[in-house]
């Protein structure tokens, strides 16, 4: 069975602020998939990034970075120096075996 | 390049009527999915094509729920009757070849809600 647990709900940030959004997921197997995604008040889910289980490799993108450690199973997302824009629904997925499951995102409210 | 495609965006529809959401996925993607998204929750997956064949449909209630892509392109979700639970977001996604390397891109979704 694959499971992904967004633990936070709802985080509130300070603009400029950095924050973390966790995500910690389940799996028997060895390859496998994770997935970021952002969901603005528009509703279009947005990718952000795509790992594989066998690439440890922390990836920076900007003002965004991932952390990926197998170890934990734990793909967890930074945003630094975070702006109103980012406000939004964030949700990680593990893909496994054609098969994709969402948690339940966290709701990132960045205040002015 | 066009993204995924949905009409309409919203819909309002009381219990037991008929309601059908359209989607056309980005050109080339074999892959197409309908999910389902309740407040507050992740998409969850009803149905996977792959071209016009369904991969995956274990998630769809097949006594209220249908969905089609005839000619392996668009596809049409139809809901009949409705229930007041099925108020939701409904979200198209496409892939590549629908591996699980692929990355899914999403439609704008269509906002049911059943009065």
């Amino acid at each position: 069975a694959q499971k992904v647990t967004q633990a936070q709900t709802e985080i509130s940030v300070v603009e400029k602020e950095d924050v973390t959004l966790d995500c910690v997921y389940e799996t028997r197997d060895t390859t496998y998939y994770l997935f970021w995604y952002k969901q603005p008040p528009s509703g279009e889910l947005v990718f952000l990034i795509r790992r594989n289980s066998f690439d440890e490799q922390n990836e920076i993108s900007g003002r965004y970075s991932w952390n990926f450690q197998k170890s934990t199973s734990s793909f967890n997302f930074t945003i630094t120096a975070s702006q109103v824009v980012d406000s939004a629904v964030y949700f990680c997925a593990l893909n496994e075996r054609d098969k994709i499951i969402f948690g339940k995102g966290t709701r990132l409210h960045i205040l002015p | 390049e066009a993204g995924v495609a949905q009409s309409p965006r919203y819909k309002i529809i009381e219990k037991r009527q008929s309601v059908a959401f359209w989607c056309n996925p980005i050109s080339g993607h074999a892959t197409l999915y309908w999910y389902q998204q309740i407040l507050g929750q992740g998409p969850k997956l009803l149905i996977q094509f792959q071209n016009n064949g369904v991969v995956d449909d274990s998630q769809l209630p097949k006594d209220r729920f249908s969905a089609e892509r005839l000619k392996g392109v668009d596809s049409t979700l139809k809901i009949q009757p409705a229930k007041l639970e099925d108020s939701a977001v409904y979200l198209c996604a496409s892939s590549l070849y629908g591996r699980a390397m692929d990355t899914q891109y999403f439609g704008p979704g269509t906002r049911l809600t059943v009065l």
